[in-house]
């Protein structure tokens, strides 16, 4: 069991880009989810996915973000036309889907937006 | 609206004492809490769990308490190692699929 990974882990970007992050859970786990992270900040949660559904997604996701995980593997979270509010470090987690499951999780993607 | 609050930004404790970190929370349909703890550069690790009928939970140095009608719960580690020093966060669920995190307190043990 390797955990869970992210990729990549640090990207620069200029406002105004597109970018695209990429989590590989722990093999076998059922539940991903996405949360931000701000200086100074607990995780936000942004969305879960059971298997290849997406069940929740945060007040805070805006039209500009999408996430998918397709065939209930890997996910993936874009950002569309980012804007210097988001900057911040974006975590996976990954859990195994059975009662009070504890969440995993990566060691994120750190975003700057220039 | 701040549903799950660390009122210590951050705690300072002597090697071989006690580490008393606090967490409150305010939505009573919470059943279900954890900690984690965070170094620079790594994602949250998860470190121990309670379910709300619980009271307390060990796990060797770590023991977590839960006092629902305070909505308040606390994690003790003794005897505190310097390499425990890190941010904790608590995490609390209830009703959904989603965790809600505090805004951490970082704890430093001297040795």
């Amino acid at each position: 069991d390797t955990g869970v990974s992210q990729d990549p882990r640090h990207k620069i970007t200029k406002r105004g880009q597109n970018v695209t992050f990429r989590c590989d859970p722990i093999s076998e786990h059922n539940r991903l989810y996405w949360y931000r992270q701000t200086l100074g900040q607990g995780p936000e949660f942004l969305t879960y996915f059971q298997n290849e559904a997406q069940l929740e997604k945060s007040r805070l996701l805006s039209d500009r973000f999408s996430a998918e995980r397709p065939k209930g593997s890997f996910s993936t979270l874009e950002i569309q036309r980012t804007e210097q509010g988001d900057s911040a470090m974006y975590l996976c987690a990954s859990s195994p889907g059975t009662g009070f499951d504890e969440q995993y999780f990566g060691p994120g993607t750190r975003l700057t937006v220039t | 609206d701040q549903q799950v609050k660390q009122n210590s930004p951050s705690l300072s404790v002597q090697e071989g004492r006690i580490s008393i970190l606090n967490c409150d929370y305010t939505n009573s349909m919470f059943d279900y809490f954890l900690w984690y703890k965070k170094y620079p550069a790594e994602g949250p690790t998860f470190l121990i769990s309670i379910s709300s009928i619980k009271d307390k939970n060990e796990d060797g140095r770590f023991t977590v308490f839960l006092n629902k009608s305070a909505k308040h719960l606390s994690l003790h580690i003794v005897p505190s190692q310097p390499g425990d020093s890190a941010v904790y966060f608590c995490a609390a669920k209830g009703g959904t699929y989603k965790y809600i995190f505090g805004t951490g307190t970082r704890l430093k043990v001297l040795a």
